[in-house]
């Protein structure tokens, strides 16, 4: 089945560490994405990438970083420097043309804590 | 002020009754309109995906825009319980940034 795999599902981070969360598409789209979801609040996006080794900051990227190496993956560490990490982070991706838009799909998130 | 605004609720309505979510927008570029669907501990799905003013219907779902007010809907008929989750609304102008409502969190009671 096609569709976007995140792991791990939950995650903990220390103090002054980083962590990697993956995500894996088999969709064969151009595009993908980096939220972050917390309570009462819409998704804030991170970083999105147009295509393989190109990526742009979101509204909210500091403390955060991504590689695009590979169509099919887009990881991203959330630095020591992030100072309130703890939140639902999701991956999305989508087709992508000049002009014209194709809604983005989900994977089922890593929810990341504190320790 | 936000460019999306949503109800966070929550909404609570019996098995049967129709649901109306809707959000509001102030971006008058935004042509292109979503609502997902969100289980928790998920990630969101998406339910109806519209172009410009108008309806479409899906099955129980019809998705209304209206763009002279800057509102959107998102209509749920013969509710179940199985609809409970968080609604999300989402616009965009066309380009790659997709802006997301909070997000409305309905119950189904059964």
């Amino acid at each position: 089945d096609g569709g976007i795999t995140q792991s791990p599902k939950y995650l903990f981070r220390k103090e002054g560490q980083n962590v990697t969360l993956s995500c894996e598409q088999n969709l064969n789209h151009d595009a993908m994405y980096w939220y972050r979801q917390d309570p009462g609040q819409g998704l804030r996006l991170i970083y999105y990438s147009q295509i393989v080794n190109d990526f742009q900051k979101g509204d909210i990227a500091e403390g955060y970083s991504v590689s695009r190496e590979k169509k099919e993956s887009f990881p991203l560490t959330v630095t020591s420097a992030q100072k309130n990490p703890t939140a639902f982070y999701l991956c999305a991706s989508s087709t992508a043309g000049t002009g014209s838009n194709q809604p983005q799909h989900f994977g089922d998130g890593t929810r990341l804590s504190i320790l | 002020q936000k460019e999306v605004e949503q109800d966070p609720g929550p909404l609570s309505v019996p098995e049967g009754a129709i649901v109306s979510l809707n959000c509001t927008y102030s971006n008058s570029a935004f042509q292109y309109f979503m609502w997902y669907r969100q289980y928790s501990r998920k990630g969101p799905e998406l339910l109806m995906y519209t172009y410009s003013s108008g309806n479409k219907e899906d099955g129980r779902f019809t998705a209304q825009v209206d763009k002279s007010s800057k509102y959107i809907s998102l209509f749920i008929r013969d509710s179940q319980p199985s609809d409970s989750a968080t609604y999300l609304c989402a616009m965009e102008t066309g380009g790659f940034k997709t802006i997301f409502g909070a997000g409305t969190r309905l119950f189904v009671k059964a």
